[in-house]
């Protein structure tokens, strides 16, 4: 079982529509959980970040944790063209220093 | 402005030679760390190091090499050794104390081998 699992996707939505980004990570401790956007051909940008069970805005983003059914996910509301990129999901497993990246979901948000 | 530089934006180099990617970053991070992202795939830990002089081997760290002589400064040296070379370099730090891990991530290199 992979540590942190995405579907690859692409998840196509239209403009204005909510994108439901989902992620399920295995180790049941981990503590720290964060959302990267990553535009083809650039390096990953921090989007979001959440430590504690529930949901967690930002602008037209929520992050939402589940540690009892260890899922993360992410809500892009009035999804807009420029969204459209690979939306990675990251856990921090505990006793590490390390992150351990999910291979990214593909969004595309048609106009 | 604050932030992380990786130099080249794009190298190229025929096979068999070794080929060292600069990062650097201002953010006074103490942690910083090497990926390796390759098409359609996601990022896979090459080496980290948490403080000066000090470095720990990631998940694919056979064929590079790293020095951590300042805290500013992490490069990477792909070796003749690596068979796969090929790929999108990125470079990231985090701080260690008052934060929970965030990692940030400089511009990347990307890498081809002929």
């Amino acid at each position: 079982q992979k540590e942190v699992e995405q579907n690859s996707g692409p998840l196509s939505v239209p403009e204005g529509a909510i994108a439901s980004l989902n992620c399920t990570y295995s180790d049941r401790v981990s503590q720290s959980f964060f959302w990267y956007r990553q535009y083809s051909g650039k390096s990953p940008e921090l989007i979001m970040s959440i430590y504690s069970n529930g949901d967690k805005e930002d602008g037209r983003f929520t992050a939402q944790l589940n540690k009892a059914s260890q899922y993360v996910s992410l809500l892009i509301r009035d999804s807009q063209p420029s969204d459209s990129a690979t939306y990675l999901c990251a856990v921090i497993p505990t006793g590490f220093q390390k992150l351990v990246f999910g291979t990214g979901t593909r969004l595309l948000v048609s106009p | 402005d604050g932030g992380i530089t990786q130099s080249p934006k794009y190298l190229f180099r025929k096979e068999g030679q070794n080929v060292t990617l600069s990062c650097e970053q201002n953010l006074n991070h103490d942690a910083m760390y090497w990926y390796r992202q390759d098409p359609g795939q996601g990022l896979r830990l090459i080496y980290y190091s948490q403080i000066v002089n000090d470095f720990q081997k990631g998940d694919i760290a056979e064929g590079y090499s790293v020095s951590r002589e300042k805290k500013e400064s992490f490069p990477l040296t792909v070796t003749s050794a690596q068979k796969n070379p090929t790929a999108f370099y990125l470079c990231a730090s985090s701080a260690r104390d008052g934060t929970r891990g965030e990692q940030y991530f400089g511009p990347g290199t990307r890498l081809t081998v002929t």
